[in-house]
């Protein structure tokens, strides 16, 4: 059954096309950040992470940037495929060690990819 | 499959009763988290334990929710008492890091 929000922000995206995924963090202090992906009926699925020394970071067909000055994470996937699907969730840790490697989580976005 | 496993996948429970959920993390991690997530939300924290020690709880957590991870190895989240507003995705993941592996959820519907 649907276990993810019916009432997310939503990117429509063609097959083939990159998608670009925004979140606002909320902790300046955050020094940590990673980006999930949820499909309905499962749990959050770990994509891609990046510290907070760093700006960019690459995985397969994923890119993750960080921009600290405006608290601004973003996820880019190339060339998006139907199993693409799902919700996604940025989330931050403000400090491993003082809150226990404690995520939290921002809104998510569903995306959408049509053939 | 994450490794981390929940039991059941699904609850249907009637209001005023108690139920139990159970996590099995990945076994190496001797961090496990339990989360929340309603509908169009993210997971929200509730708990966590460092083996066998609970840590820190949330403030979600009312005095109805009681968790336990007694050989630091599974742990389980017991809600007494069930409320309508109980009913949410009841999420556990363990790490060992910052990374965090999720389970598939316990999806709890009180009537």
């Amino acid at each position: 059954g649907e276990s993810v929000g019916l009432h997310l922000p939503t990117l429509s995206v063609q097959e083939g096309d990159n998608s670009i995924i925004n979140c606002a963090y909320s902790n300046s202090a955050s020094d940590y950040f990673i980006w999930y992906k949820q499909e309905s009926g499962k749990g959050p699925q770990f994509i891609i992470d990046i510290r907070s020394n760093m700006d960019k970071r690459q995985g397969q067909r994923v890119t993750v940037l960080l921009n600290k000055t405006v608290k601004h994470l973003s996820l880019q996937i190339a060339a998006t495929q139907p199993g693409d699907s799902a919700v996604y969730f940025c989330a931050e840790n403000i400090s491993p060690e003082a809150a226990g490697n404690k995520l939290t989580f921002g809104g998510g976005t569903r995306v959408l990819v049509k053939p | 499959d994450t490794g981390v496993s929940q039991d059941p996948r699904h609850k249907i429970t009637k209001r005023g009763q108690n139920v139990t959920f159970r996590c099995d993390p990945i076994s190496e991690h001797n961090r496990l988290y339990w989360y929340r997530q309603t509908l169009g939300q993210g997971p929200e924290f509730l708990t966590y334990f460092q083996n066998e020690a609970q840590l820190e709880k949330s403030r979600l957590l009312s005095d109805r929710f009681s968790a336990e991870r007694p050989k630091g190895s599974f742990s389980t989240l017991e809600i007494q008492r069930t409320e309508q507003g109980d009913s949410a995705m009841y999420l556990c993941a363990s790490g060992d890091s910052e990374k965090l592996f999720f389970g598939s959820g316990t999806q709890l519907s009180v009537l």
